[in-house]
């Protein structure tokens, strides 16, 4: 089984400057999550899908973060303009199911964002 | 409010010694828990989880103890290999309306040849 995809797995860019990052769930996981991982922290949640539907998007950033997961499956995070605060590793996890079940999440191996 | 931290940040062992890590929340509408290993450069990776209506469950080399009564979880590790060497995290669920789950702040384990 094929994990969860994400892409880039590096990015700098300058302050002010925009960035996306891809993730690709696991096939047939219809809960999808970004994570926020500023270093030495434990992830942080920034959003939640169930399939293409938006279930928590209490801590993000909105007036500069935006993300959206068409036909319930792949799902872009957009940061603009960026700010230095922003640099950290996101993290995108699936799970099979969400809610009140069972939720082991699957995490892809992060992109790590340096904001100079 | 909600917190889940654990007591210190980094744990040094000797090669097949037993590892514990130990973390507390405050949250006592908890109902689930999950242990979290994660590699540099790497996603957090489950390791082993407990409902609230457990106090212990065992893995393969791992061990979960749930003290509900002091909010305190605890993950044991048997025989510690160098492959466990990682930044270790405990997170908890709440379920509900917006169940998610809170990530404590992670744990270095340093495992010594």
């Amino acid at each position: 089984e094929a994990g969860v995809a994400q892409s880039p797995r590096y990015k700098i860019i300058e302050k002010r400057q925009s960035v996306a990052f891809w993730c690709n769930p696991i096939s047939g996981h219809a809960t999808l999550y970004w994570y926020q991982q500023i270093l030495g922290q434990g992830p942080k949640l920034l959003i939640q899908f169930q399939n293409n539907g938006v279930v928590d998007d209490s801590q993000l950033p909105k007036d500069r973060f935006s993300a959206e997961r068409l036909k319930g499956v792949d799902s872009t995070l957009k940061i603009q303009p960026a700010k230095l605060e922003d640099s950290a590793v996101y993290l995108c996890a699936s799970s099979l199911f969400g809610g009140n079940t069972r939720l082991e999440q699957y995490f892809g191996p992060g992109t790590r964002l340096t904001v100079t | 409010g909600e917190s889940v931290g654990l007591h210190l940040p980094t744990l040094s062992v000797q090669e097949g010694d037993n590892s514990i890590i130990n973390c507390a929340y405050s949250n006592s509408a908890s109902d689930y828990f999950i242990w979290y290993k994660q590699e540099s450069g790497k996603g957090p990776q489950f390791i082993i989880d407990i409902r609230s209506n457990m106090d212990k469950r065992q893995g393969q080399r791992v061990t979960v103890l749930l003290n509900k009564t002091v909010k305190h979880l605890s993950l044991q590790i048997a025989a510690t290999q160098p492959g466990d060497s990682a930044v270790y995290f405990c997170a908890e669920h709440l379920t509900g309306a917006n169940s998610k789950l809170t990530f404590g702040k992670g744990i270095t384990l340093s495992v010594r040849p």
